[in-house]
Order: C-alpha cells, then structure tokens, then sequence
C-alpha cells in the first residue's frame, strides 16, 4: 500500500524559512517523480514544485520560484521542500504527491497523495 | 500557461441525478495530460480520470470523462451520496501544471 506522510508544518514568520519532508513507503521511491501541492484556506489546489525520479530535474510554479527548492534523498524515501523567503500567501495546506511516471514532464497524473501539513505564515 | 476554466462553480443535484462538469483549457492540450481529481474536506485529493478518459484503478464506473482540444468533460451518471464534493481538473502535459479553480457538487 502506497503511504505518504508529510511532516514539518508550522507557524512560521514573514520571511522566514521551513523545511518539509514527506516519506514514503509501498512503492519503489527512486522509480517516480514527486510533487508538492497546496491548498490555501477557501481556495483551490495549486501545483507547487515536481522533481523527477533521479532528482535531476526540478520545476517550481511562477509563484515560489527563486524562493521554494524542492530535492529527495532517495536512500532514505523521502521527499523535500525547502521553503525560504515565506510570504503570508503562502499560507496553505501542503499535499505531497506521487506522479505516476518517472518525469514530472510526461503524461502522468498525481495517482497517489499524503494528507497534507499546515503551513501557516503570521507575524 | 495553460488556464484551465472549470464550470459551473457550484452544482446542487439530488442523489441519483446525472453531473455534467466542464474543464476548458486556455489552449489545446494532449488528452493524454488530462486529469480529474474529487477532494473531500479533511481528506487529501483522489485520482478519478487520467489522460481525460481512464478511470483510475477503484474508481466506479459511474465516474467517465471526455474531450479533447480545449474541451473536457467529467460525468457522473448517477451521484451517490459518497460523491458530494470538490471536482478538479489538471494539465500535466508540460513541467508547468495547473489545476482548474474547482467545481463544488453539492446535496441540493
């Protein structure tokens, strides 16, 4: 059974930094990209950063580029997001996902998500 | 970026009755790099459809999609009372995925 689980949100001040992790377990890690999503309080999913399975290509949205970086250790199955530089909007629920496929840039869905860990970025 | 426009923002059905949403890309996009999401609260967000017309594996088959070029489709032929909830579509044709902005299907 594919498990996801994130960890790492908290309360966090304007501009200030927070790692995430998600493990995972079910599935052979090394084998699939991985994404992160989020969800803001009343708002809709927005795709956050994909890393592919080797962790040689990473993609962030427009919206956390330059500030967010996300990477994977694949020895231990875990994905990350670094985020720096926070901002209040980016207050959210933050979803890690598998895709289902070994590169974010092919045709493959998010087939499988964690439950989320809150963010919350207030002074 | 491809703007994916999801409509209507609100459905109030009854259980039984048939939900029709719509997905319309800004551009065209492969069918291949087309998918639906149900997001319950409190839950994380589900695979239902991939490459606009699959079913992801558990997913009733009252659950279907269409569509091509610009235009998707998400039906569900009889709604049950597990299927109230927040519908999404994606593109995931290129490394810049975007969601549409959701469509609630609420107990009318």
């Amino acid at each position: 059974e594919v498990q996801l689980l994130e960890s790492g949100g908290s309360l966090v001040q304007p501009g200030g930094s927070l790692r995430l992790s998600c493990g995972a377990s079910g599935f052979t890690f090394s084998n699939y990209a991985m994404s992160w999503v989020r969800q803001a309080p009343g708002k809709g999913l927005e795709w956050v950063s994909s890393i592919s399975d080797s962790g040689s290509g990473t993609y962030h949205a427009a919206s956390v580029r330059g500030r967010f970086t996300v990477s994977r250790d694949n020895s231990e199955s875990t994905l990350y997001l670094q985020m720096n530089t926070l901002r209040v909007d980016d207050t959210a629920v933050y979803y890690c996902a598998k895709v289902g496929g070994r590169t974010p840039a092919g045709p493959f869905p998010l087939d499988f998500w964690g439950q989320g860990t809150l963010v919350t970025v207030s002074s | 970026e491809t703007v994916l426009t999801q409509s209507p923002g609100t459905l109030s059905l009854s259980p039984g009755e048939r939900a029709t949403l719509s997905c319309r890309a800004s551009q065209r996009i492969s069918s291949s790099s087309l998918g639906w999401y149900q997001h319950k609260p409190g839950q994380p967000p589900r695979l239902l459809i991939y490459g606009a017309s699959s079913r992801a594996a558990g997913v009733p088959d009252r659950f279907s999609g269409s569509g091509s070029g610009t235009d998707f489709t998400l039906t569900i032929s009889r709604l049950e009372p597990e299927d109230f909830a927040v519908y999404y579509c994606q593109q995931y044709g290129t490394s810049s995925w975007t969601f549409g902005q959701g469509t609630k299907v609420e107990v009318k």
